[in-house]
């Protein structure tokens, strides 16, 4: 059963860059395409993007100026940064993995239990 | 960008009852080239991460109990369970994956009446 675990600093300051990193463990992380997704307080889910294995990328146009992705298959895990953080990117954030059976977006077959990052002074 | 729409809201339904949950996307979600959906729908229970049940908008996940049961092509859909159970209180959202970015439903909260 594939699992996967989000980890990172949960207060981060304003103007400051948030990092996060999902570590996958119960299967590879090679062939999959795997996402990050989050949700604010008593919001709705934001999809943030998604990388595949291999490193290629495709961010959310309303994020892609802040964003980056990235994968380490030797450790399998991938990672977020999300710069010049505000208090709006105050979220619960997810780590999920993109089902096999589906297409480069989705649907979302395993999930992190989520992460909360606060963006306060 | 693909907007979802969900209705209602939240709705309460007794033991027993049917759950019936709206979708409606902006544009279309199917494609033709392979007769499909783009469409997902989750459970959220509070403190959980979204569960997938149902992708392509109407195959059930593995494990999914039958009571819970997609419909719906184009931009309309429908997520529907049967006979509600005490379990089922939850959020649940569509996601559309037919188009990047990736969208997702205001949510339907389902409680018991």
């Amino acid at each position: 059963q594939v699992q996967l675990q989000e980890s990172g600093p949960g207060l981060v300051k304003p103007s400051e860059t948030l990092s996060l990193t999902c570590t996958v463990s119960g299967g590879s992380i090679s062939s999959y395409y795997w996402s990050w997704i989050r949700q604010p307080p008593g919001k709705a889910l934001e999809w943030i993007g998604y990388i595949y294995y291999t490193g290629s990328t495709h961010y959310n146009p309303s994020l892609k100026s802040r964003v980056t992705m990235s994968v380490d298959t030797s450790k399998n895990e991938f990672s977020l940064k999300l710069t010049s953080a505000t208090a709006t990117d105050t979220a619960v954030y997810f780590c999920a993995r993109v089902s096999p059976t589906g297409s480069t977006g989705g649907p979302f077959d395993f999930w992190g239990q989520g992460t909360l990052v606060t963006v306060s002074s | 960008d693909i907007v979802m729409t969900q209705s209602p809201d939240s709705l309460a339904v007794s033991l027993g009852e049917r759950a019936t949950i709206n979708c409606k996307s902006s544009q279309s979600i199917f494609y033709s080239s392979n007769n499909k959906n783009y469409l997902g729908w989750y459970q959220q229970k509070p403190g959980q991460p979204p569960k997938l049940l149902i992708n392509w908008a109407s195959t059930r996940e593995s494990g999914v109990p039958d009571r819970f049961s997609g419909s719906g092509s184009g931009t309309d859909f429908t997520l529907t369970i049967s006979s509600l159970q005490a379990e089922d209180v939850a959020l649940y959202y569509c996601q559309q994956y037919y188009a990047t970015p990736v969208t997702f439903g205001g949510g339907t909260k389902v409680e018991i009446k």
